[in-house]
């Protein structure tokens, strides 16, 4: 157990439609990362935020959007979602956000969305 | 545009022998090296990682070696276990707190 938790586990729903992924991070890390993993893909970086604040945008579309609250928990908005959506959203947690430091990244288990 | 590559997508080992997952990258930005294992169901699991000062690390079964010239590393696992059957996925970045940038994965398979 890493720690990390994400919810729900599965959400089936369909084109068109909106969907909220919620993560927990680790007690005490402040960074949240967010990626996608479609089939047989690797893990694609979303978005990055440190203590509250958006730190790294990587391949998010304009379509997706994320927030990280006050108690540090994030959220990931997924709109107007399409077939090619469908993927597994990994979220992630490390303890530090600034640079030269080299805190480890821990992952939740994952949210599986499938988009018919 | 691939910045780390794992160009096996699977491989199967015997128990007790050496398995050795390759990967390869682009960026030469890139300082800190990272190997994930990844079950199915669950998210990836941090393995071992090396900074690029160096060009080995050790951790019981699990070595991985980098070759900063030819923009590679590896990853050793001795001797093999069926426990070790997983996804592993090789991970870079840049210094501090930056997102990972990973391969899309090799299966390892390993048969009793």
């Amino acid at each position: 157990d890493s720690g990390v938790t994400q919810t729900p586990k599965h959400l089936i729903t369909a084109t068109g439609q909106r969907v909220t992924l919620r993560c927990s991070p680790r007690s005490g890390d402040l960074s949240v990362y967010w990626y996608q993993q479609s089939l047989d893909q690797g893990l694609q970086f979303l978005i990055q935020y440190y203590n509250g604040e958006e730190r790294a945008k990587g391949n998010i579309l304009e379509r997706f959007s994320a927030q990280q609250f006050p108690d540090l928990h994030s959220e990931l908005n997924l709109s107007s979602l399409e077939l090619g959506d469908s993927a597994l959203y990994f979220c992630a947690s490390s303890a530090g956000g600034g640079e030269g430091s080299y805190n480890e990244q821990f992952f939740g288990p994952g949210t599986r969305l499938t988009v018919l | 545009d691939q910045q780390v590559k794992q160009n096996s997508p699977s491989l199967s080992v015997q128990e007790g022998r050496i398995s050795i997952l390759n990967c390869d990258y682009t960026n030469s930005m890139f300082d800190y090296f990272l190997w994930y294992k990844k079950y199915p169901a669950e998210g990836p699991t941090f393995l071992i990682s090396i900074s690029s000062i160096k060009d080995k690390n050790e951790d019981g079964r699990f070595t991985v070696f980098l070759n900063k010239s030819a923009k590679h590393l590896s990853l050793h696992i001795v001797p093999s276990q069926p426990g070790d059957s997983a996804v592993y996925f090789c991970a870079a970045r840049n210094s501090g707190n930056t997102p990972l940038v990973f391969g899309k994965g090799t299966r390892l398979s390993v048969i009793a």
